[in-house]
């Protein structure tokens, strides 16, 4: 498949140990901010979400945190696995209006786990 | 897997020419997004269709246009190809119950567009 990791920030973990990534976004009246993993060949698959009213929320082994004092989030995912391994994106939901929730992507990063 | 499909999963063209790309949504999705994903970037908003009417645009010239069908699949059109129009250009269906809603959106796998 197509390499979406071209060109994009990198981070390599050991197997076991856990990953931090890390996304600034840039409109503060955005309402929603999901996390999206992309596997090479793949379209994004859907990992959590956060609404603006919230600094924290947990799933199966991710955690995703909300600054919006720096517009900031990241993502953590515990215990990485070589199955981790893909492009992580944020994304925002900037609503423009008229009932339309686009996704505004962020530049992406490339997790790596080292087996 | 989402459930959502696109067709074809590669195309080549040249420079001038027309293309329609295809999305079959998930089942019980009525509204589908569109992006355009280059090489090494995050994917950008091209439009969206909500029960067969443009539900918001992204910013991309006219020669980028849409259909949707009342079985809710769709379809992205562009005209007079450019070469910067190579990318995988991405679909997601989402469950919205009304145009106000946000729902997930669900992803296919893309179709990969070479502009020569």
């Amino acid at each position: 498949g197509e390499s979406v990791g071209l060109h994009l920030p990198t981070l390599s973990v050991q197997e076991g140990d856990n990953s931090i990534i890390n996304c600034a976004y840039s409109n503060s009246a955005s309402d929603y901010f999901i996390w999206y993993k992309q596997e090479s060949g793949k379209g994004p698959q859907f990992i959590i979400d956060i609404r603006s009213n919230m600094d924290k929320r947990q799933g199966q082994r991710v955690t995703v945190l909300l600054n919006k004092t720096v517009k900031h989030l990241s993502l953590q995912i515990a215990a990485t696995q070589p199955g981790d391994s893909a492009v992580y994106f944020c994304a925002e939901i900037p609503y423009s209006g008229a009932g339309s929730y686009q996704l505004t992507f962020g530049k992406g990063t490339k997790l790596s786990v080292i087996p | 897997e989402t459930g959502v499909t696109q067709s074809p999963t590669h195309l080549i063209k040249t420079r001038g020419q027309q293309v329609t790309l295809r999305c079959s949504s998930q089942s019980g999705h009525n509204t589908v997004s569109w992006y355009q994903q280059a090489l090494g970037q995050g994917p950008q908003f091209i439009f969206q269709y909500y029960r067969e009417e443009e539900n918001g645009r992204g910013n991309f010239p006219p020669r980028f246009s849409g259909l949707q069908f009342p079985n809710y699949s769709s379809e992205l059109n562009v005209n007079a190809l450019e070469l910067d129009d190579s990318a995988l250009y991405l679909c997601a269906s989402s469950p919205s119950t009304s145009s106000m809603a946000y729902n997930e959106q669900f992803f296919g796998p893309g179709t990969r567009l070479t502009v020569l």
